[in-house]
């Protein structure tokens, strides 16, 4: 079955960087459109960014454009999402999901990588 | 940037009550609208997609309607598990936007 699992997130100072990964599996990761979503604690959901299927579109949430980037490496089933020059208000759980194809919703989830920025 | 606000912010109800959560959109977004019911601790999870579509395992006590920029998801029988928090979003190809979460409670 669909399986997605975030890992990178952790504890950073304010102006630092983080690399995200979001390991894919149970589908055919190079057809799909994926998104990043997050979280701050005990707030609702921002969407990040998304990546088209092959890369070649990219699109971010005003927050965090000129901050963050959004990859992926279809060889090997895994997105990215490099979050550069961190704030305290991207402190957050970030997840990845992966985009229902010609639905314009988000099928399936990952757990979440949680990331504070805190000095 | 097209906005998402749902009503009401919190909602008190009991099992087997029939409730109704309201999402409007600040221009018309046809009808690309999915709800999402998310768990403490937990992912969000598709409900529905492009406003009325049920995901596949999803009980059929959950319906969406509603179409441009006023839409609607309503839930005919409350069980327990169903007290969550429920997010409607919208997506038009190059951006998403969340409502800020109806906290469904008993």
């Amino acid at each position: 079955q669909v399986h997605l699992v975030e890992s990178g997130g952790g504890v950073v100072q304010p102006g630092r960087s983080l690399r995200l990964s979001c390991a894919a599996s149970g589908f055919t990761f190079p057809s799909y459109t994926m998104h990043w979503v997050r979280q701050s604690p005990g707030r609702g959901l921002d969407w990040v960014a998304l990546i088209s299927y092959d890369g070649s579109e990219k699109y971010y949430a005003d927050s965090v454009r000129g901050r963050f980037t959004i990859s992926r490496d279809n060889s090997k089933n895994t997105l990215f999402l490099q979050v550069n020059s961190l704030r305290i208000e991207d402190t957050a759980v970030y997840f990845c999901a992966r985009e229902y194809e010609r639905a314009a919703a988000l099928d399936y989830w990952g757990q979440g990588t949680l990331v504070t920025v805190s000095s | 940037d097209i906005q998402m606000t749902q009503s009401p912010s919190t909602l008190s109800a009991s099992v087997g009550d029939r409730v109704t959560i309201t999402c409007r959109a600040s221009q018309s977004i046809s009808t690309w609208l999915a709800w999402y019911q998310q768990r403490p601790g937990k992912a969000p999870k598709l409900l529905i997609y492009k406003t009325s579509s049920l995901e596949s395992g999803v009980p059929s006590r959950f319906s969406g309607s509603g179409s441009a920029t006023e839409f609607t998801l309503t839930i005919s029988s409350l069980q327990p598990d169903d007290f969550a928090i429920y997010y409607c979003q919208q997506y038009n190809g190059y951006s998403a936007t969340f409502g800020q979460g109806t906290r469904l409670e008993i």
